[in-house]
């Protein structure tokens, strides 16, 4: 079955916390991004990777890092959480225009 | 870049009304445009989407979206709705030549039985 998955589904960390919000997907897609939804301002876009090793910022990236080592995985990383960072991440993939994917979503709290 | 703005923050009806959800885009090329649903604590479905040709698009669900060029324009309706209608909406763009896909802040379409 044709997915994205994302790991975990729902995180409370403190802030300054190291933590890593991982997503995959098997369709072997080129494209991958995150995005992070918020009452009043929608999905707006974190990072975006076009294809292994090539990875570039959206329109919210401060905070945050991506990495792309595998076609597979995307995973989004904050090195140091704080509490506007509160909100619920959405990892997305396609391989062209006509369908993009979705994970799951990850609720995060930051305390 | 491309971006996306939904008039209507909130939208109450009662069933069988009939709706139309506001969509503008603004972006000088060629765009594809989307609409994505999100029933309550579950993720983002396609709609329907626009590519080219005619320019109005039906979805599933009864749902259908009119493209208007010359408006910038992508507005979501049916014509009666159920109250298993009671999502978020939210209208995306992507210019023609790659998969940077731009939402818009999202319309939450509550239905009264």
């Amino acid at each position: 079955e044709a997915q994205v998955t994302q790991n975990p589904r729902y995180l409370i960390t403190v802030t300054g916390k190291k933590l890593t919000v991982t997503c995959s997907q098997n369709m072997n897609h080129e494209y991958m991004s995150w995005y992070r939804q918020d009452p009043g301002l929608g999905l707006r876009q974190i990072y975006y990777s076009m294809n292994v090793e090539a990875t570039d910022k959206g329109d919210v990236p401060e905070g945050y890092k991506v990495s792309r080592k595998e076609k597979r995985n995307f995973p989004l990383i904050l090195e140091s959480p704080s509490p506007n960072q509160t909100s619920l991440y959405f990892c997305a993939s396609s391989r062209d225009r006509a369908r993009v994917y979705f994970g799951p979503g990850t609720r995060l709290t930051v305390t | 870049a491309q971006s996306v703005s939904q008039h209507n923050h909130h939208v109450i009806l009662s069933e069988a009304a009939s709706l139309e959800l506001g969509c503008n885009y603004s972006y000088g090329g060629t765009v594809n445009l989307f609409w994505y649903v999100q029933y309550p604590g579950q993720h983002l479905q396609l709609l329907l989407k626009y590519f080219s040709g005619d320019p109005l698009v039906k979805g599933i669900k009864g749902f259908e979206a009119e493209f208007i060029k010359s408006k910038f324009s992508f507005n979501l309706r049916k014509p009666s709705v159920q109250w298993s209608d009671t999502a978020e909406y939210f209208c995306a763009v992507n210019a023609y030549n790659n998969n940077d896909m731009r939402f818009g802040a999202g319309t939450r379409l509550t239905v009264k039985p």
